[in-house]
Order: structure tokens, then C-alpha cells, then sequence
């Protein structure tokens, strides 16, 4: 089965901190992906990347930049942190779909960081 | 960016049936996505529908109509273990999904 490994479970960091959140996927898939999850707000893209050092903005990239240097790995940095980025943060990966309508494609998830900027 | 429109809360019986549903934006659509989420859980993939129609995986089954931008996921034969939320997401270019904002599911004895 594939796994998606997030690094920490939890932190606790403060305001105006570099975090550095980390995930590794060992089943080579090509994309990889940075959600948040908030009450009453679902998931939320910050960024994705579909190949080593590509990366791409989602919905929500304010505040936030990635770094894919290895296919297995992609890092959320949050440059300096605010008290609003206190958030569950989601990693997920999934195989390349080039775009076409077929297959399913689905994310593999990871356990998710509890995070909490004071 | 997409909106997706999903219910928030159902409450059912333990055997009896729930229907939630989803409508999405058409504009780069290439499917729909649902996933489970267990309290303090990670999303776990359910199923994917790309064209019109019925797929069925065991007790749950999910629906598509593209005409109508809407699809539905049917969860039968409630179990307590069922008790989780559900989203549903739009896929787009690059295998990217939009997520709904999630509906809860309640199981009782």
C-alpha cells in the first residue's frame, strides 16, 4: 500500500517562526499536494506539484512557498507564521493523470500535522 | 476557483440508507472524487466517477450526471462505523480536486 509519511503529528510554533512541515510518499507518485483542513471549511489547497521541482499555486498560497527537490519528498514552508495558520495541514500524493478524463486516480493521504501558531 | 455544495449534518439509523449529494462548477471538470473521513482520521479515497452513471463498491455507490453538474454517494446498510464525514471533489487538470466542504454522518443504534 502506499504511505504518505507527515513528520509531526503535532507543533506548536511561534508567531513569526519559519515552520518547515514535511512529507515523504514511498510509492513514486509523480504528484504530491498541501491542504489545510478547517471546521466548517473542508479541505483547502495551498500548493501541488506534478514533478521534481515544478510546483503550483492552489487556492490558498498566501503565506506559504514548497519545495520539491526529490520525487518522494515535498516540504510546506510557512515563511513566518501567523496566529491564522493554525490549522490541520493534509499531504497527499497521488499517480499523474495527464490530464485525461479516465482512471481514478485517487489521493493517498497522510495522518495529517496539528498545528498551532501562538 | 470551484464550489462545491454539500449538506452539512444527517443523522440515520443503523441499517437504513443516506444519500449525500454534491453539485460542482463544470468549467475543466474531468470527474468526481469521494472520500471518508473518521474523526482525527486522514481522508481515505471511496470512489471516482468520470462518466455518467452508477459505480458500486460494496455498500456504498456513487452517482454522476454531468448534464446536471450533480452527483450523489449512497451509503447503505448504515453501520456505527460508517459515523465519519464525507467529501466530495471535483477533479481537474494535473489530477488536482477541489473538496466540498463536507457532510457529516451520524450513525445510532
Amino acid at each position: 500500500d502506499v504511505k504518505v509519511t507527515q513528520s509531526s503529528r503535532y507543533l506548536v510554533k511561534r508567531t513569526g517562526e519559519k515552520v518547515f512541515l514535511e512529507c515523504v510518499q514511498d510509492m513514486d507518485h509523480e504528484n504530491m499536494f498541501w491542504y489545510r483542513q478547517d471546521p466548517g471549511l473542508g479541505l483547502r489547497l495551498i500548493y501541488f506539484s506534478y514533478d521534481v521541482k515544478m510546483k503550483e499555486k492552489g487556492d490558498i498560497p498566501e503565506g506559504y512557498s514548497v519545495s520539491r527537490e526529490k520525487k518522494e519528498r515535498f516540504s510546506l514552508i510557512l515563511e513566518s507564521a501567523s496566529t491564522n495558520q493554525t490549522s490541520m495541514y493534509l499531504c497527499a500524493s497521488s499517480l499523474y493523470s495527464g490530464g485525461g478524463a479516465g482512471g481514478n486516480y485517487g489521493y493517498t493521504f497522510g495522518s495529517g500535522t496539528r498545528l498551532t501558531v501562538v | 476557483g470551484q464550489s462545491l455544495e454539500q449538506p452539512s449534518e444527517v443523522t440515520a439509523v443503523e441499517g437504513a440508507i443516506v444519500q449525500i449529494n454534491c453539485t460542482y462548477q463544470t468549467s475543466g471538470f474531468y470527474g468526481l472524487s469521494w472520500y471518508q473521513q473518521h474523526d482525527g482520521g486522514a481522508p481515505t479515497f471511496l470512489s471516482y466517477n468520470a462518466l455518467d452513471g452508477l459505480e458500486e463498491t460494496g455498500r456504498f455507490s456513487s452517482f454522476l450526471s454531468r448534464s446536471d453538474s450533480y452527483g450523489y454517494l449512497l451509503l447503505q446498510e448504515l453501520q456505527m462505523k460508517d459515523s465519519a464525514s464525507y467529501f466530495c471533489a471535483r477533479r481537474g487538470g494535473n489530477n488536482r480536486l477541489a473538496f466540498g466542504k463536507g457532510n457529516q454522518v451520524v450513525v445510532i443504534p
